[in-house]
């Protein structure tokens, strides 16, 4: 069975940093490419990240490009997100989420699994 | 990055059809079939229905079905159930110029 454990949320002060996690198991992590997905407190969805099975590729949103960064351990199928410089509207619950397949040529964003999310409040 | 556009509401009755747009531009849905639907209930993680614009994953409902015409995807949602009640969000790739991913602003489902 597929799982998808987030950890690492909190409440943060604006310009702050914190990484969060994603245990996977149930499946061969490095085969697959992943993503995080962040939805904000009674909005809609919105693509944050994403990595190639091998983590040689990266893609980011515009609105984090600069300040988070991907990556992943596949020795501990482990999917990592750093935050650096958050701010308020950064806040939202975050996503990890496994896609259908591995990027190929560009992220297809195939999502199949999802984890159950975890919160990030950036406040003073 | 910029979303795509999605009618905030759309509601139907038991048993009727009902079909929410997506429209992008030239440079994400209408260049690429890399399309993708999601359903989320309150509190809950999405669930991929369709995926590279038509095709269902297994285990999704042969109710739900996914096409697209330019640069408007569209779900459509047969023989509603009360269960279908929820929030869809449409997904593409944003193209060559961003390398990244855009959904939709979201379409809350009302089963009437």
């Amino acid at each position: 069975e597929v799982q998808l454990l987030e950890s690492g949320g909190g409440l943060v002060q604006p310009g702050g940093s914190l990484r969060l996690s994603c245990a996977a198991s149930g499946f061969t992590f490095s085969s697959y490419a992943m993503s995080w997905v962040r939805q904000a407190p009674g909005k809609g969805l919105e693509w944050v990240s994403a990595i190639s099975g091998s983590g040689g590729s990266t893609y980011y949103a515009d609105s984090v490009k600069g300040r988070f960064t991907i990556s992943r351990d596949n020795s501990k199928n482990t999917l990592y997100l750093q935050m650096n410089s958050l701010r308020a509207e950064d806040t939202a619950v975050y996503y990890c989420a496994k896609d259908l397949g591995d990027i190929v040529v560009v992220p297809a964003a195939y999502f199949d699994y999802w984890g159950q999310g975890t919160l990030v409040t950036v406040s003073s | 990055q910029s979303a795509l556009t999605q009618p905030a509401s759309v509601s139907g009755s038991p048993g009727q059809s009902i079909t929410i747009s997506c429209t992008g531009t030239s440079s994400d849905v209408g260049s690429y079939n890399l399309v993708s639907w999601y359903q989320q209930h309150p509190g809950k993680a999405p669930k991929l229905m369709i995926y590279e614009g038509s095709k269902r994953p297994s285990g999704v409902s042969n109710r739900f079905s996914g096409s697209k015409s330019g640069n408007t995807a569209s779900l459509t949602i047969s023989g509603l159930q009360a269960e279908d009640e929820a929030d869809y969000y449409c997904c593409s790739y944003a193209g060559s110029s961003t390398l990244g991913v855009v959904f939709g602003g979201g379409t809350k489902l009302t089963v009437l």
